[in-house]
């Protein structure tokens, strides 16, 4: 167990639907990353958000957002939906243990959402 | 920008076999370099991790990679298989100029025959 929770496991959807997935970090972490796991394309980076700030942005469509509440979940809004959208979404958070180089400290990684859209 | 390239997208092993997974990388700057391993069902969870110092790493469950810089690899071995070892292996490059998040290679599957 990472420490890392998201909802819901699994989500099944129409076309041009919207829908919201959520993360909760490992205690103390303010860092969240969003990741997408297709068959298609891969594992890619989505967005990652720091104490509520968003800090940098990847392949992620204009129909996707993403926010951290100040509790430092977040969620990852999907809209307009379409079949290629149909994957599997991570959310991660980062423990920065102090002492190590920026870039070096790990990334937890949650169960994962599957969305099917239909 | 930073890539990963994994060679084979499915390796099978038998039980008790070296287990070797290749991963090369491209960067422009120092990488730091992680293999994450993926059971069925479940999230990505970090086998080892490669930043500074020592170029072989060891991780858990008996797995340990080498960069090598001139090579540009930071391939993954185990000496010998179980068959709980048997799962997606993704190896990964942090891009820490650029907010640390993770540019992953294609995946490869390993298979471990009894």
């Amino acid at each position: 167990d990472s420490g890392v929770t998201q909802t819901p496991k699994h989500l099944i959807t129409a076309t041009g639907q919207r829908v919201t997935l959520r993360c909760s970090p490992r205690s103390g972490d303010l860092s969240v990353y969003w990741y997408q796991q297709s068959l298609d394309q891969g594992l890619q980076f989505l967005i990652q958000y720091y104490n509520g700030e968003e800090r940098a942005k990847g392949n992620i469509l204009e129909r996707f957002s993403a926010q951290q509440f100040p509790d430092l979940h977040s969620e990852l809004n999907l809209s307009s939906l379409e079949l290629g959208d149909s994957a599997l979404y991570f959310c991660a958070s980062r423990g920065y243990a102090g002492g190590e180089l920026p870039g070096t400290d790990t990334q937890y990684f949650g169960p994962g959402t599957r969305l099917t859209v239909l | 920008a930073q890539s990963v390239t994994q060679l084979g997208s499915h390796v099978s092993v038998s039980e008790g076999a070296l287990v070797l997974l290749r991963c090369n990388y491209s960067s422009s700057v120092p990488p730091y370099l992680f293999w994450y391993v993926q059971y069925p069902n479940q999230g990505l969870q970090l086998l080892l991790k490669y930043t500074t110092g020592a170029t072989l790493v060891k991780g858990i469950n008996g797995f340990e990679a080498e960069f090598k810089k001139s090579e540009t690899s930071f391939h993954l071995t185990k000496p010998s298989a179980h068959m709980s070892d048997a799962a997606e292996y993704f190896c990964a490059v942090s891009e820490w100029d650029a907010g640390n998040m993770l540019t992953f290679g294609g995946g490869t599957r390993l298979m471990v025959k009894p």
